[in-house]
């Protein structure tokens, strides 16, 4: 299986900072990757797929880049709403794996 | 627009078999737009991908689970189902159902859960 690595695990940031979250693939991969965000109790949320595309609805605060085997997501100016926790998923090759999650909190 | 919604028991036996119905709203099941997929939270932790079917009937499992899963789709319903069989404490989790989507670019074929059920928390315990 390919293993997605996150860092950092954890964060604490203010609103209005920019903040970047990075992903790392055990083996090479293309474009295939996938980033989520989960709000607690809630479902995971598609925010970007294949590395830099946005999904409809999702704020343009966010943006996503890279390439095999390191891809970044950046937050440009945090927002109160942006506080959760943010997964990738790399979706070449099967099983389909995530990310541990990197948990965004309120400095 | 598309909805996926979970239902099933919210506790299982241990050695017993884990049944869940993903209920689609919005469009039908058998659109080629989607595949229909079951992703697993253990309580605190990460997420996991159980099994996914697509618009041919094809199937595809994660291997860590194969040996125990059977996901099926039944299109009069607009419904598909997760069978885990034997579960143990270590199944206990939110399994959320959803519904993947298929992009096309210069770069290549991109698959990603655009639509997911509010999930529903199934306890393996006697």
């Amino acid at each position: 299986d390919i293993q997605m690595t996150q860092s950092p695990s954890s964060l604490s940031a203010s609103v209005g900072d920019r903040v970047f979250i990075t992903c790392r693939a055990s083996q090479s991969i293309t474009s295939c990757l996938n980033w989520y965000q989960q709000k607690p109790g809630k479902a995971p949320q598609l925010l970007i797929y294949a590395v830099s595309l946005l999904q409809s609805g999702a704020p343009s605060r966010f943006s996503g880049s890279g390439s095999g085997p390191d891809f970044t997501l950046t937050i440009s100016s945090l927002q109160r709403e942006d506080f959760a926790t943010y997964y990738c998923q790399q979706t070449c090759r099967i099983p389909t794996t995530f990310g541990q999650g990197t948990k965004l909190e309120l400095k | 627009q598309l909805q996926v919604q979970e239902s099933g028991p919210g506790l299982v036996r241990p050695s017993e078999t884990l049944s869940l119905t993903c209920t689609v709203s919005g469009g039908p099941l058998n659109s080629s737009r989607y595949y229909w997929a079951w992703i697993r939270q253990p309580p605190g932790e990460g997420l996991e991908w159980i099994g996914s079917i697509y618009y041919s009937g094809s199937t595809y499992y994660n291997p860590s689970l194969k040996s125990r899963v059977t996901v099926s789709r039944d299109t009069s319903k607009n419904q598909f189902s997760l069978n885990l069989d034997s579960v143990t404490a270590a199944d206990t989790a939110v399994y959320y159902c959803a519904a993947g989507a298929f992009s096309f670019g210069v770069s290549g074929y991109f698959e990603y859960f655009q639509h997911w059920g509010q999930g529903t928390l199934v306890t393996a315990a006697s």
